[in-house]
């Protein structure tokens, strides 16, 4: 079975600072998405960024990336110039077909 | 981008009652629609597969007397709390698919009292 796992329940990052966040991932399938979602306290899931599997270079968006280690199973995410709208639970995913699996959630505080 | 809209945002229903709560996909069809369960501070939980014109498929350990789901159309997914019970307050997601990308809908709130 797929599981994702987020070993970090908490973070806390100076604003315009870097932080990472760390995922990793359980399969054994060689043909799947991996994502990263933000819930703001709205609660409105929106997507961050998205790596496809057999894609080898880092997905990035804009102050967003990605370092994907396929073979360590580990896809973690960087936010570059940390701002206050970045406070919100991120959310690893993993996809292959349909379904969705989400790991618990690492909750990201912006210090002012 | 596309958009999935949810409805109610929140609902406060007796226990005993049952309560719907609908899942659109607005600008484009899905014959497939999922549906999570998020408890406080805590992930999406997925729940269960609503097939357009087929019965949905449940996650193990969802009682799917408990929650009834029903799709209808391509735009169109409903989940139904059945009898619900003060343990049944949760915040419930749904989510359709679009090539790779899953869109969500904004969540509902359920309260039972």
């Amino acid at each position: 079975a797929q599981t994702v796992t987020q070993s970090q329940p908490e973070m806390s990052v100076q604003e315009a600072e870097t932080v990472t966040l760390s995922c990793t991932y359980d399969t054994s399938e060689s043909d799947y998405y991996l994502f990263w979602y933000k819930q703001p306290p709205s609660r409105q899931m929106i997507l961050v960024i998205r790596q496809e599997a057999y894609k080898q270079q880092n997905a990035t968006e804009n102050r967003f990336s990605v370092n994907f280690q396929k073979a360590a199973k580990s896809f973690s995410l960087k936010i570059s110039d940390s701002q206050l709208g970045d406070a919100a639970m991120y959310f690893c995913a993993y996809r292959r077909g349909d379904k969705i699996i989400f790991g618990k959630g690492t909750r990201l505080h912006i210090l002012p | 981008g596309a958009v999935v809209s949810q409805h109610p945002s929140w609902v406060i229903c007796k226990s005993g009652t049952s309560v719907k709560i609908e899942c659109r996909s607005l600008d484009f069809q899905a014959t497939t629609m999922f549906w999570y369960r998020q408890f406080p501070k805590q992930s999406l939980m997925l729940m269960a597969t609503s097939n357009e014109g087929s019965k949905a498929t449940y996650e193990q350990g969802v009682e799917k007397d408990k929650f009834l789901i029903n799709h209808a159309s391509l735009t169109l997914s409903t989940l139904t709390v059945t009898s619900a019970h003060p343990e049944d307050s949760s915040f419930y997601i749904c989510s359709a698919n679009r090539a790779t990308e899953a869109f969500f809908g904004q969540g509902t709130r359920l309260t039972v009292v």
